[in-house]
């Protein structure tokens, strides 16, 4: 069990550049979970996906946000035309269970 | 939804006092409850949890009990040391059908600094 990674760990883009981070669940892991941490703040989810069906979208999720976990493995999280207020920790969890996820090191993104 | 209600901080404490962090929480039913403690430039951590009213959840000296009549899951650890350092959230599924989802709503977190 090596835990759940996400990559980059930092990212500093410019306003109006795309980015996309990844995460690798724990291997057993079926269902995976994006969260958007803002400084002082807890997380706050984004989305959910069971195996490779994407679930659930929170409102937080804009047009410009999509996730994909193409074979229910890693997962992708794009953010187009970023903007300065995207700049956050993006924190992916996987777990087996329904309740009881294990979070990954997160990936701060800066937006300038 | 459920809605969770942390203290907040920062508290400091000098090494060896005790610690409590306040939550108390609103929700249909009995959902599991959390602690996460995130250490600086960490993700989060599963510190603890309750899966049922009456439940005691407890970890590295940490522990919080689930309290249905007060709605309350409060932390409390004993003699807190210098690494215990970081903060800590308070966390509950979003709804009632938290158990086929399973997302969290989290406190706001409490930054526990502990003085050598």
């Amino acid at each position: 069990d090596t835990g759940v990674s996400q990559n980059p760990r930092h990212k500093i883009t410019k306003r109006g550049q795309n980015v996309t981070f990844r995460c690798d669940p724990i291997s057993e892991h079926n269902r995976l979970y994006w969260y958007r941490q803002t400084l002082g703040q807890g997380p706050e989810f984004l989305t959910y996906f069971q195996n490779e069906a994407q679930l659930e979208k929170s409102r937080l999720l804009s047009d410009r946000f999509s996730a994909e976990r193409p074979k229910g493995s890693f997962s992708t999280l794009e953010i187009q035309r970023t903007e300065q207020g995207d700049s956050a920790m993006y924190l992916c969890a996987s777990s087996l269970a329904v309740d009881e996820q294990y979070f990954g090191p997160g990936t701060r993104l800066t937006v300038t | 939804g459920n809605s969770v209600t942390q203290m907040e901080g920062p508290v400091t404490l000098s090494e060896e006092a005790f610690l409590t962090i306040n939550c108390t929480y609103t929700a249909t039913g009995y959902p599991s409850l959390f602690w996460y403690v995130q250490y600086p430039g960490e993700g989060l951590q599963l510190l603890l949890k309750a899966t049922k009213a009456d439940d005691k959840g407890s970890n590295k000296g940490f522990e919080a009990t689930y309290r249905k009549e007060t709605t309350s899951f409060h932390l409390e650890k004993g003699s807190v040391q210098v690494s215990d350092s970081a903060v800590y959230f308070c966390a509950l599924p979003r709804d009632r059908y938290g158990g086929s989802q399973g997302n969290l709503i989290f406190g706001k977190g409490t930054k526990l600094s502990v003085k050598p």
